[in-house]
C-alpha cells in the first residue's frame, strides 16, 4: 500500500472556525510532512514530523497547529485563519535515515477556503 | 538562499513528440533530485529521480539528465501522451534532514 490519504477533501471555513484534517498512511514511513501550495506554485513545506516528533517547523503562524498522534497519523489544527491562508494543503510522507532514498510520497491534498 | 528553479513555466507539444522539461538548481550540495508529476486537483506523484553520482537514468518513457557542471536537470519524455499534460516540478535533497525542495514548475500540455 503507497497511498498517503487526506481528509477532508475539501473544506470551507470561517476566520473564527476551529477545523482538523488529517492524514494517514500504512507503509512504516516515520518522517511526515504538511505543505502549504497556492495556485500555479510549487509546494511550500510547513512542517516536519520525524518519528512523530516536531523536527522542522518552516516558521508558520500559530494558527496551523500540527499533530502527530502516531506513526501512521497527522494531524494540522486550523484556528483563526485568514482569507490568504486559502490553499492547497498537501500531507506527504516519508523513510528516514536512508541517505537519499527519502522518497516523498503524497496524499491528493485537502482544499482549504476561509471566508 | 539557494533555490531550484525551471528555465519555462509553460510547454506545449503535440501528442508523439517528445517534451524536454528543463531545470535549473543553485545548491551544489544537493545530493538527490526527484521530477515530480500533478495533475489537476491531485498531489505531487513521483516520477524518476537520480542521485548527484549520475548524469542519466531511464525509466519507462522517461529520462532524466543531470549536469552538476552547470547545475541543470532534465525530465525528457518520449512519445509524449495527452495523459502528460500536468505540471512537472523538479526538487532537489539535501542537507541532513533531508529536505525536499521544489523548483516552480512547469505546465505541459499536449496538443491532439
Amino acid at each position: 500500500d503507497t497511498e498517503v490519504t487526506q481528509t477532508p477533501k475539501h473544506l470551507v471555513m470561517g476566520m473564527t472556525n476551529k477545523k482538523s484534517l488529517k492524514c494517514e498512511q500504512h507503509m512504516g514511513h516515520r518522517a511526515m510532512y504538511w505543505y502549504k501550495q497556492k495556485a500555479k506554485k510549487p509546494p511550500e513545506l510547513m512542517f516536519v514530523y520525524s518519528y512523530e516528533k516536531l523536527s522542522i517547523n518552516e516558521s508558520v503562524p500559530s494558527r496551523f497547529s500540527p499533530e502527530c498522534p502516531n506513526s501512521s497519523l497527522l494531524n494540522l489544527h486550523l484556528h483563526a485563519l485568514q482569507p490568504e491562508d486559502s490553499a492547497l494543503y498537501l500531507c506527504a510522507s516519508s523513510a528516514v535515515g536512508l541517505a537519499g532514498a527519502n522518497e516523498q510520497y503524497f496524499g491528493p491534498g485537502t482544499r482549504l477556503t476561509v471566508t | 538562499g539557494e533555490s531550484v528553479g525551471l528555465h519555462l513555466p509553460t510547454l506545449s507539444v503535440q501528442e508523439g513528440d517528445n517534451s524536454i522539461i528543463n531545470c535549473a538548481y543553485s545548491n551544489s550540495a544537493s545530493d538527490y533530485f526527484i521530477w515530480y508529476k500533478q495533475e489537476s486537483g491531485k498531489g505531487p506523484q513521483f516520477i524518476i529521480d537520480i542521485r548527484s553520482n549520475m548524469d542519466k537514468r531511464q525509466g519507462q518513457r522517461v529520462t532524466v539528465l543531470l549536469n552538476k557542471t552547470v547545475k541543470h536537470l532534465s525530465l525528457q519524455i518520449a512519445a509524449t501522451q495527452p495523459g502528460d499534460s500536468a505540471v512537472y516540478f523538479c526538487a532537489e535533497i539535501s542537507g541532513s534532514a533531508r529536505q525536499l525542495t521544489f523548483g516552480s514548475g512547469t505546465q505541459l500540455t499536449v496538443l491532439p
